[in-house]
């Protein structure tokens, strides 16, 4: 079963760039039909779904984010990656990684606090 | 973008009673590619439902979605006590590629 682990500073500065990645355990990140996808919950809040990759590095982004995102993917180390640019108070929020089955997200890491604060 | 509006907002019920959620989307939802997910609180989503009315793995069939084009339904026929959760319907195929719902929650009467 897959297994997926966020990781990443719990702190970030306005205007700085958030960076977090995802190691997936129990499965390989080129296999099967998966992309590998990044949403996020604000604290007392709903979902937001960031963006999603596949194993070759084909991306989708959600147009409506306001800070600039970009997702890459490291296969030799079962990894992807999420960096959000110029961030604000508004991207204080859980971050979850996720495995995109195309139309939905079957497995989950636990999440972690991001704060955006100086 | 295809806006999914959930309702009731809160669900107010007793263990053993039947609950019904409503998720409906701002235009239709192609090939029926809507979602449910049930959250508690300090964990992640976890998945219930996916193309409107097919269980994930290890979903008890106490839980049943229903519903195709621009309205959806998750009913859950008795509630156990570790039901009482918030609920969110997410689509796929629109502009963002994923939005989800501003959730349901089920909470003990």
């Amino acid at each position: 079963q897959l297994q997926l682990q966020e990781s990443g500073p719990g702190l970030v500065k306005p205007s700085e760039t958030l960076s977090l990645t995802c190691t997936v355990s129990g499965g390989s990140l080129s296999g099967g039909s998966y992309y590998w996808g990044w949403i996020r919950q604000p604290p007392g809040k709903g979902l937001e779904w960031l963006g999603s990759i596949d194993y070759s590095g084909t991306t989708y982004y959600n147009p409506s984010l306001k800070s600039p995102v970009s997702i890459s993917v490291d296969t030799s180390k079962s990894q992807f990656s999420l960096k959000l640019s110029s961030v604000t108070a508004a991207d204080t929020a859980v971050y979850y990684c996720a495995s995109d089955y195309g139309d939905f997200f079957d497995y989950w890491g636990r999440g972690t606090l991001v704060t955006v604060s100086s | 973008e295809i806006v999914l509006t959930q309702s009731p907002g809160t669900l107010s019920l007793s263990p053993g009673e039947r609950a019904t959620l409503s998720c409906r989307a701002s235009q239709s939802v192609s090939g029926s590619y809507l979602a449910w997910y049930q959250q508690k609180p300090g964990q992640a989503p976890r998945l219930l439902i996916y193309g409107a009315s097919s269980r994930a793995t290890g979903i008890p069939d106490r839980f049943s979605g229903s519903g195709s084009g621009t309205d959806f339904t998750l009913t859950i026929s008795r509630l156990e006590p570790e039901d009482f959760a918030v609920y969110y319907c997410q689509q796929f195929g629109g502009s963002p590629r994923f939005t989800f719902g501003p959730g349901t929650k089920v909470d003990i009467k």
